[in-house]
Formats: structure tokens, C-alpha cells, sequence
């Protein structure tokens, strides 16, 4: 069935640093992708999202690339800060269904 | 303001005893879902709603029930709790005409703890 795999977590950066979080995905047909952000105590967010292969998404200095010759839709940022303290969820849609990945937590120290 | 309320925010009771956790949204959405977040797994999908009296199973449906009378409420019906059920629920809400365009709009979560 359809699944999508992110990179465990804990992930503790310090502010300024290079994010990466890696999500690859297992879908029939032709999945939109999607990176939702949750802060402590919230519900998710839409961080950024692509419809189809080659696009890429971005928002709020976070960017991912949808790659279909290799099933995948890393997050990176250039310079983490503080406020990008989260859990982050990759996600896709198939059908009528969406399927979220495991989550990662990402904190951020000064 | 656009938004996904749930109700109740957090709920403590015991096995056996039926429950309901409403979800009410105020954009018009077409579609529907429950969702429910345990450590290491992630959030998975209970049920979903395309529209008003048409619903289906995602994948964790056993031991959940829900309807959709109207447009605007989703509950979510536990009809007899077990500790396996104690998790977080979100509820969530976006246009069903292209599902991958639009974002999901979540509401804030319910703390169900199951004794």
C-alpha cells in the first residue's frame, strides 16, 4: 500500500545550521506531496507542498523537490533559527486517503 | 476566522464507556477526516468523509464509528473504549475537488486517555 518514510528524529541543531529531513514515499499513480509543520501543543500546519514530479515547494525559507525517479521530497533549509523548533510530518495524497510519515522532531538551540 | 474546532480538548474515561468527540469546521469543506497520533506511528487516518453521507474507512477504523449529517460536523463515536484507544485525535477539513491542491486544515487535538 501506499507509505511515506521520513528520517527519525530526534534531530537537535544549532541556530543557523543546515536542515535536511529526508522523506521518501511508495504511492500508485501519481501522489501529491506535502510537509506539514506541528508546534507544541497544536495542530499541523501546511509548511509547503507539490502537486507533481520536478516541482518544487517552498515557504517560510523551507524548500523541498519533488523527485520521482527517486521516490522522494527531502526539507531543507538553508539556516535553521530557533522559532523552527517543531515536529514535522511528510505526507501524501492517493485517491481519497492521505498517509503521513512518522514525524520528526527538530529542535533548535541558540 | 477559518478554522477546525474540536470538542472535548482533553477527556479521561474509563473502558467500555461510549463517547463521542465532535469536530465542527466553518469553511464549507467537502471533505472530511480523523486522524490519530501515537508516538513512533505518526498520525494514521481513522475515517474520512468525501460529503455529506458518504464515508470510508482509512486505516485504523476498528473501534471507531462516524457520520456526517451535515456538512460542517464530523464526530467521532467510540462506541466502546478500550486503553488501546488512548492517543491523540486531530480532526481535519479541506475542499474535496482536487485533494492534492488544497492544504488539510486541522483542528487543535483531543487527549483521550482510556483507563
Amino acid at each position: 500500500g501506499d507509505s511515506v518514510t521520513q528520517m527519525e528524529g530526534p534531530v537537535t541543531l544549532s541556530e543557523e545550521a543546515f536542515l535536511t529531513i529526508n522523506c521518501t514515499y511508495t504511492a500508485t499513480g501519481y501522489p501529491s506531496l506535502f510537509w506539514y509543520v506541528q508546534y507544541p501543543g497544536e495542530g499541523l500546519q501546511l509548511l509547503l507542498k507539490a502537486t507533481k514530479a520536478d516541482d518544487k515547494g517552498s515557504n517560510k525559507g523551507f524548500e523541498a523537490t519533488y523527485r520521482k525517479e527517486t521516490t522522494s521530497f527531502h526539507l531543507e533549509k538553508g539556516s535553521v533559527q530557533v522559532s523552527d523548533s517543531a515536529v514535522y510530518f511528510c505526507a501524501l495524497t492517493s485517491g481519497n486517503q492521505f498517509y503521513f510519515g512518522t514525524g520528526t522532531s527538530l529542535t533548535v538551540i541558540p | 476566522e477559518a478554522q477546525v474546532t474540536q470538542n472535548p480538548r482533553y477527556l479521561i474515561t474509563v473502558t467500555g464507556k461510549k463517547l463521542t468527540v465532535t469536530c465542527s469546521q466553518n469553511m464549507n469543506h467537502e471533505y472530511m477526516s480523523w486522524y490519530r497520533q501515537d508516538p513512533g506511528l505518526g498520525l494514521r487516518q481513522i475515517y474520512y468523509s468525501m460529503n455529506v453521507e458518504v464515508t470510508d474507512k482509512g486505516d485504523v477504523p476498528e473501534g471507531y464509528k462516524v457520520s456526517r449529517k451535515e456538512k460542517r460536523n464530523f464526530p467521532l463515536i467510540l462506541e466502546s473504549p478500550s486503553p488501546n484507544q488512548t492517543s491523540l485525535y486531530f480532526c481535519a477539513s479541506t475542499p474535496s475537488a482536487g485533494l492534492g491542491v488544497y492544504e488539510q486544515y486541522f483542528g487543535p487535538g483531543t487527549r483521550l486517555t482510556v483507563t
